[in-house]
């Protein structure tokens, strides 16, 4: 069976600073790893994903993220945090079939 | 395109009320997908449908029907609405799984209350 462990449900940073969000899966067979973005009253936007290759993923608006199998974590990372980056972060894992199994969330709160 | 459309964007219910969510998407995914969001839970899937006439449940399935009739289409029924389905829906459709263009694409969500 597959999960996902997005640690820390809340996290804050200051504006300009490193945005760190955590996401530890378990799956038997190699993942697809993704991680979604939410705005306050939308659906969720895809931010990046790793299906295979190189394991450090570029996505939208400055993210990314990096593949560690012997870690079997996909953390979320950006230099420099804006305030237009509050959201919610959702982290999910697939076999490669239709399944999509998502973590918890992590909402990011950036400070002035 | 438009993507992925769901109509209501918002509605309450009565209790023991039944409704219909519509979901819509126009980029010819085979498969389509129903989830609930609540506060600290992620979203949990409620049934999937891996082409026109082919559903199967998920994660929470009861009190929940569907149908696939369309590869466009996939609406979700509560047949008889609870308080426990207040919840934010939303549905989904993707590429085939297992290669490179593999990623789901989300509607705006339809958020149900009931009463």
């Amino acid at each position: 069976a597959q999960s996902v462990t997005q640690l820390g449900s809340h996290v804050s940073v200051s504006e300009g600073a490193l945005v760190l969000l955590r996401c530890n899966y378990s799956s038997s067979v190699p993942p697809y790893l993704f991680w979604y973005v939410q705005y306050p009253n939308q659906g969720l936007q895809l931010l990046l994903k790793y299906t295979t290759g190189a394991t450090l993923v570029k996505g939208i608006n400055g993210f990314e993220a990096e593949f560690k199998k012997s870690e079997t974590s996909f953390h979320l990372t950006k230099p420099s945090a804006h305030m237009s980056d509050a959201a919610e972060y959702f982290c999910a894992v697939s076999s490669g079939t239709y399944k999509y199994i998502f973590g918890t969330g992590t909402r990011l709160k950036v400070l002035a | 395109n438009a993507g992925v459309t769901q109509t209501p964007k918002f509605q309450v219910l009565k209790t023991g009320q039944s409704m219909t969510l519509q979901c819509a998407q126009d980029m010819n995914h085979e498969y389509m997908s129903w989830y609930r969001q609540d506060p600290g839970m992620g979203l949990r899937l409620i049934h999937y449908s891996v082409g026109a006439g082919i559903t199967d449940q998920g994660e929470v399935p009861n009190g929940y029907n569907v149908s696939r009739s369309t590869t466009e289409d996939f609406p979700l029924r509560l047949l008889s609405a609870a308080p426990s389905q207040t919840s934010v829906y939303f549905c989904a459709s993707s590429n085939p799984p297992g290669t490179a263009r593999n990623e789901q694409y989300f509607g705006p969500g339809t958020r149900l209350t009931v009463t």
